[in-house]
């Protein structure tokens, strides 16, 4: 099946401050999506991008199919943005969502 | 989109015994899957429920010990059988199209 990974595994913000996740894929995909589950254990869907441009108030999220890879900005981030960002992909001939390992945010005040 | 709900939410259970999760879609949705996840780690999935057939499992997943039904394109169950302390994770459901896939809250299991 397909590989994804993140980077980086563990972020620390200030209030206020701007960051980008990275997530990198092994093959062509027909599904990418982003996640943040917060920490009552609840998955949030953030994006659906296979390809192409998102905007969705503070964030957004870009997908460059072709050279595999997806970004996730977070602007302007607030404590309620804390959690696991976790991005997942299917690949064309695959039937499932595979995650990657997710990257852990904290936002300090 | 599609709204996924489940019960229980959490559970504490002694081991040797075993417990059926139940999730309910708001929508017929195509494809319905099942999804563990261990204390500080991603998601893996445990397998595929088909509608009116056995569920299609992942490699180191078996039906004895995850047995799983769907009776209809909206509602699922998994039973986590003779459950050992190594069961201790979190089960999601999930539920989508050949496009975007929405997940429930997901239960809580802690096997003592």
């Amino acid at each position: 099946g397909i590989q994804v990974e993140q980077s980086p595994p563990d972020l620390i913000l200030q209030e206020g401050a701007n960051s980008t996740l990275r997530c990198n894929f092994s093959d062509s995909v027909n599904n990418l999506q982003w996640f943040h589950q917060n920490p009552w254990g609840q998955l949030i869907n953030l994006f659906y991008i296979p390809s192409g441009t998102k905007q969705n108030g503070r964030l957004s999220a870009t997908t460059v199919a072709t050279e595999r890879y997806s970004l996730l900005y977070i602007s302007s981030s607030q404590t309620t943005d804390s959690g696991v960002y976790f991005c997942a992909a299917r690949g064309r001939d695959d039937y499932k969502l595979s995650f990657g390992a997710g990257t852990t945010v904290t936002v300090r005040a | 989109s599609a709204v996924i709900s489940q019960k229980p939410s959490r559970d504490i259970c002694q081991r040797g015994t075993s417990l059926t999760i139940q999730c309910q879609v708001d929508s017929q949705v195509t494809m319905m899957f099942w999804y563990r996840q261990q204390p500080g780690q991603s998601l893996t999935l445990i397998a595929t429920a088909n509608q009116g057939s056995e569920a299609t499992y992942e490699s180191g997943f078996v039906i004895d010990k995850f047995p799983i039904s769907r009776p209809n394109l909206t509602f699922s169950t998994l039973t986590v059988s003779n459950m050992s302390p190594e069961d201790s994770s979190i089960y999601l459901c999930s539920g989508g199209s050949s496009y975007e896939q929405y997940f429930g809250p997901g239960t809580r299991l802690t096997v003592t």
